[in-house]
């Protein structure tokens, strides 16, 4: 069945600091790929995302790119603000009429100024 | 920029009573989940809705539970004799088509505490 694995948290770095969270994931055929955060107390908010390989995501400074030959999808951000400070979500949504969203565990980030 | 909604927010019940949780999806989508996050685990995914039937569900979505869209705007989800197990973080969401690319929107969220 589909799975995605993502990098165990909890991340601490300090504000402008160069964030990479790994995502890899198993699926059949060509699967969507999605970064969900969630702010604290909040719901889950869809940040990027991809829907075929080579595609890359961006949002926020965020960005990820679909890559089917090593099954990834890393969330990179260049500069992190205090403001980024969330859980991250890594997703994937099989396109073999699978509706449902597949989630990894989530990698909580925290910033420091 | 249209949202979905949830209510309530938080929900404290006592074991073996029934809740029903409520959503409001976006307005024109038409396909409507439901997953859970039971406490710093990742999100599970319940049970997904369209046309007013049950499109797939998970083995987690046993005969305790139940959605039904009772309106044009509300989709809820009812839990029958809830379990301690049951707590966790509900969370609906809904989408304009059921193709991987399109996004699923999910509401804030309705946290349960079964005691």
């Amino acid at each position: 069945g589909n799975s995605v694995t993502q990098m165990e948290g909890p991340v601490t770095l300090s504000e402008e600091a160069f964030l990479t969270i790994n995502c890899t994931y198993t699926a059949t055929g060509y699967p969507s790929l999605f970064w969900y955060v969630q702010y604290p107390g909040e719901g889950l908010q869809l940040l990027l995302k991809a829907t075929k390989a080579d595609d890359k995501g961006s949002n926020k400074g965020f960005e990820a790119t679909y890559r089917k030959e090593t099954t990834s999808f890393h969330l990179e951000k260049g500069s992190v603000q205090v403001s980024d400070s969330a859980v991250y979500f890594c997703a994937l949504r099989s396109n073999f009429g699978n509706e449902k969203l597949t989630f990894g565990t989530g990698t909580r980030l925290t910033i420091i100024p | 920029e249209p949202e979905v909604t949830q209510t309530p927010s938080h929900q404290v019940t006592q074991m073996g009573q029934e809740v029903i949780l409520r959503c409001v999806p976006i307005s024109n989508h038409l396909y409507f989940y439901w997953y859970r996050q039971i406490l710093g685990q990742k999100v599970e995914f319940l049970v997904s809705f369209y046309n007013n039937e049950i499109s797939e569900k998970s083995e987690i979505f046993d005969d305790q539970f139940s959605v039904e869209r009772p309106d044009g705007s509300n989709f809820t989800l009812k839990i029958r004799s809830t379990k301690l197990e049951d707590s966790a973080m509900y969370f609906c969401a809904s989408s304009d088509d059921r193709v991987a690319q399109e996004t699923q929107y999910f509401g804030p969220g309705t946290r349960l505490l079964v005691l």
